[in-house]
């Protein structure tokens, strides 16, 4: 167990829907990442929070948005969603946002159907 | 552009023998590499990592080598037992500001025979 938690573990929606993935981070973590693995992909670099602000971006959608609340939880949102949406969504937690050595929460699988 | 390659899908190795995963890399500002096991339905854990301005990282039955000018490396894993078989990802940080955000392989799939 990693220590970061990340509901729900499954997600199946419809296209054009709205979902919202939550992850709570390890205790004592403060900065967040999201990550993005399609099928047969490794894993791509969403966003990074840090303490509450937003820190760095990568290959995010502008349908997608994320933020993270005074607890230190993150919260991804994915809107007018796509078949190509389908994904594995991992979350992971680090001390600090100068730490490699990140912990991953088990992901939340979306279907979009 | 994928910066971090993962060349080999899929691995099959004989329970005590030797396993080798390679990972090539483009991006020159990487200056951080890690590789991380992943079991199906839970996340990657963090495995070993070494540092750039290292060539050889050594953890147990696990060693990392880095072969900077041929932007490569390699995981070594001796004895290689079952319960290794895993999805193993290569990851690869550049430093830039104080932000480091983690570029993946694809991964390769390690089955180990008994």
């Amino acid at each position: 167990d990693s220590g970061v938690t990340q509901t729900p573990k499954h997600l199946i929606t419809a296209t054009g829907q709205r979902v919202t993935l939550r992850c709570s981070p390890r205790s004592g973590d403060l900065s967040v990442y999201w990550y993005q693995q399609s099928l047969d992909q490794g894993l791509q670099f969403l966003i990074q929070y840090y303490n509450g602000e937003e820190r760095a971006k990568g290959n995010i959608l502008e349908r997608f948005s994320a933020q993270q609340f005074p607890d230190l939880h993150s919260e991804l949102n994915l809107s007018s969603l796509e078949l190509g949406d389908s994904a594995l969504y991992f979350c992971a937690s680090s001390v600090d946002p100068g730490n490699t050595e990140a912990f991953f929460g088990q992901g939340t699988r979306l279907t979009v159907v | 552009d994928q910066q971090v390659k993962q060349n080999s899908p899929s691995l099959s190795v004989q329970e005590g023998r030797i396993s080798i995963l390679n990972c090539d890399y483009t991006n020159s500002m990487f200056d951080y590499f890690l590789w991380y096991k992943k079991y199906p339905a839970e996340g990657p854990t963090f495995l070993i990592s070494i540092s750039s301005i290292k060539d050889k990282n050594e953890d147990g039955r696990f060693t990392v080598f880095l072969n900077k000018s041929a932007k490569h490396l390699s995981l070594h894993i001796v004895p290689s037992q079952p319960g290794d078989s895993a999805v193993y990802f290569c990851a690869a940080s550049a430093s830039g500001g104080s932000a480091r955000q983690l570029t993946f392989g694809s991964g390769t799939q390690l089955t180990v025979l008994p």
